[in-house]
């Protein structure tokens, strides 16, 4: 069974300064790995995503993600963070012939000024 | 292009009341999912429809959760009777296919509080 692994319930950062939140799973072959973001009272959207070839993958606003395939993690980046993305950080895993996702429990990003 | 739309965005009952979430996916996506989210949690897949049969709703509790995927379009989701720990909010999402990797598109969600 697929399983994902967000260790940082909040993490706090200054505007301004870059961000990393970690994401570790569990999948017995390739898997698909997805970040989402979603903001108070929202639906989920879709910051990047990773299917095979180049293991550092562009997402939307700015944010990036690199897949290791021998630390099994996955994990979000920015190099500069902006007020508007203090929201909530979901790392999710899919598996190959089937759309099913396993989400983390999420990471809550705070923005300090 | 219109997105995931969801009624209605709030609700509030007793338990043991019945309840109904309406889902209308984006036009043309096949594949469409009910997750449930409780605070402090990830969304959790309840069940999955392509066009108008069921793919997966192994995560279902069938005993007073319920959903139906008419004509391969809208959705509705029932939980009869309801209880306290459904408390949560329940996420419609939709994709194009079901081969793997596909983005799902979600809508805003339905808020629902079990008094």
């Amino acid at each position: 069974a697929q399983s994902v692994t967000q260790p940082d319930i909040h993490i706090t950062v200054s505007e301004g300064a870059s961000l990393e939140l970690r994401c570790n799973y569990s999948y017995g072959a390739t898997p698909y790995l997805f970040w989402y973001v979603q903001s108070p009272g929202q639906g989920l959207q879709l910051l990047l995503k990773y299917f095979s070839g180049d293991t550092l993958v562009q997402g939307i606003k700015g944010f990036e993600a690199e897949f290791k395939r021998s630390q099994s993690s996955f994990n979000l980046r920015k190099p500069s963070v902006h007020w508007s993305d203090a929201a909530e950080y979901f790392c999710a895993v899919g598996a190959f012939g089937n759309e099913k996702l396993t989400f983390g429990t999420g990471t809550r990003l705070t923005i300090i000024p | 292009e219109a997105g995931v739309a969801q009624s209605p965005r709030y609700k509030i009952i007793e338990k043991r009341q019945s309840v109904a979430f309406w889902c209308n996916p984006i036009s043309g996506h096949a594949t469409l999912y009910w997750y449930q989210q409780i605070l402090g949690q990830g969304p959790k897949l309840l069940i999955q429809f392509q066009n108008n049969g069921v793919v997966d709703d192994s995560q279902l509790p069938k005993d007073r959760f319920s959903a139906e995927r008419l004509k391969g379009v809208d959705s509705t989701l029932k939980i009869q009777p309801a209880k306290l720990e459904d408390s949560a909010v329940y996420l419609c999402a939709s994709s194009s296919r079901t081969t793997g990797g596909e983005t799902q598109y979600f809508g805003p969600g339905t808020r629902l509080l079990v008094l």
